[in-house]
């Protein structure tokens, strides 16, 4: 069964930092495009970043640029999103998701992060 | 404000059709592809439309996608009561190089 799975969340200061991991389990991880896609409580969702296959191009969103930057390992058959500078607005559940504009399309559950003093 | 724009609220009685709409510009819808996700409170969200049109396998026929220009529409056919979910249409923005979402719809099936 593929799944997707995030962890690293939880509560940091304002200015601090957090690395969320997202796991791949049942197909192999190396072979697509992941992204991050974050929902603010009670809000939609916001595009954070993508990665290609072998780590050569990634993207972010405007709101997040300069401060996350997103990585992956194969061998590890993980990805990663370190979030630095955070602030209160990048409080959020932030889903790893596969190949999210194709039919092999696959988000984990979120993990929860809250920015807050 | 998001790229996409996306009525806030549809509305429509079991068994009825309904349309939602997802308006963008010629760097993101015009030039790529839709896809549409559907989400229940407190879950992930699930792809329904990829490529404008086209239904993961497991979606059923009830479920339709289309593009005209720099528009999209997702359509729902033969409503059910546990069709009623927060619906998104997303693509690829090639001004920012960045995805984008539409900031979502409501679906009530009263």
């Amino acid at each position: 069964e593929v799944q997707v799975v995030e962890s690293g969340g939880g509560l940091v200061q304002p200015g601090g930092s957090l690395r969320l991991s997202c796991g791949g389990s049942g197909f192999t991880l190396s072979r697509y495009w992941m992204t991050w896609v974050r929902q603010a409580p009670g809000q939609g969702l916001e595009w954070v970043a993508n990665i290609n296959q072998d780590g050569s191009e990634r993207h972010y969103g405007g709101s997040v640029k300069g401060r996350f930057t997103i990585s992956r390992d194969n061998a590890k058959n993980s990805v990663y999103l370190q979030m630095n500078s955070l602030r209160a607005e990048d409080t959020a559940v932030y889903y790893c998701a596969r190949a999210i504009y194709n039919t092999d399309c696959n988000w984990g559950q979120g993990t929860l992060v809250t920015v807050s003093s | 404000q998001s790229v996409l724009t996306q009525p806030p609220s549809v509305s429509a009685t079991p068994g009825q059709k309904v349309t939602i709409s997802c308006s963008g510009s010629i760097s993101n819808i015009g030039h790529n592809d839709v896809s549409w996700y559907q989400q229940f409170p407190g879950t992930a969200p699930k792809l329904l439309i990829y490529d404008n049109d086209k239904r993961p396998s497991g979606i059923p026929d009830r479920f339709s996608g289309s593009k005209s220009g720099t528009s999209a529409t997702l359509g729902i056919n033969g409503l059910q009561t546990g069709d009623e979910a927060d619906y998104y249409c997303g693509t690829w923005e090639d001004n920012l190089s960045a995805g984008v979402f539409g900031g979502g719809t409501k679906l009530t099936v009263l």
